[in-house]
């Protein structure tokens, strides 16, 4: 089984740089994911680790070291949009169900 | 449509009641997935499908929870003799195909049921 820890809750400033730690207990390991949660609607997804290192998409990158256990999200240059819920979630293997973390709500002030 | 569908995007019922609720997953997608997430928390896994087969449905909190994908296809989850702590929202995602490892789920909008 996996076990997710994320923060509840954080606060950035737009056009600031936020980031947003995971870390994970893992029986066995085939990726880690995150996905962008706006409230009432479907969870998005962002992005995808499996090997250690970052990878960047646009504003969004997301990093993990799986020696460690952990993984981060970052967002760049914050836009009010950006505030909603972010969840971290890992895979034991091949294409099988995610362990969803309860979600840092993330809010974006002017 | 282009993402998973999900129907009723609401749902109102009495205790006691049974309901279904309906996925359509993305067309050609073989995995198929039901979460169920509570205010405030993360998804957490209730059952999934590979095309017809429910390979595993460890998730469902008991044997109320009833779930199918007869054609491997749509897929309807059913619950039984509802109780007030289903009230919730159950997410349905899809996947493109097995074995290929950096495949995401896609969620639709998911079903908000609410117990009275």
């Amino acid at each position: 089984g996996q076990n997710i820890d994320q923060p509840t809750e954080m606060t950035a400033t737009e056009g600031a740089i936020v980031q947003i730690n995971c870390t994970y207990q893992t029986s066995g390991f085939n990726g880690l994911f995150w996905y962008q949660q706006h409230a009432g609607e479907a969870p998005t997804f962002l992005s995808y680790n499996v090997l250690d290192g970052l990878e960047e998409k646009g504003r969004f990158s997301s990093f993990l070291s799986r020696s460690k256990g952990y993984s981060y999200l970052l967002l760049k240059e914050l836009q009010m949009k950006d505030s909603a819920s972010y969840l971290c979630a890992g895979r034991d293997s091949g294409n099988t169900p995610l362990v969803f973390g309860k979600g840092t709500r993330l809010s974006v002030i002017a | 449509g282009a993402g998973v569908s999900q129907s009723p995007r609401y749902k109102v019922a009495k205790r006691g009641q049974d309901v279904a609720l309906r996925c359509d997953p993305i067309s050609g997608h073989v995995s198929l997935f039901w979460y169920q997430q509570a205010l405030g928390q993360g998804p957490e896994f209730l059952t999934y499908f590979q095309n017809e087969a429910q390979l595993d449905k460890s998730g469902l909190p008991s044997d109320r929870f009833f779930a199918e994908r007869p054609e491997g296809s749509v897929s309807t989850l059913k619950i039984q003799r509802t109780q007030q702590e289903d009230s919730a929202v159950y997410l349905c995602a899809s996947s493109h195909s097995v074995g290929v490892r950096n495949q995401p789920q896609h969620f639709g909008d998911g079903t908000r049921l609410s117990i009275l």
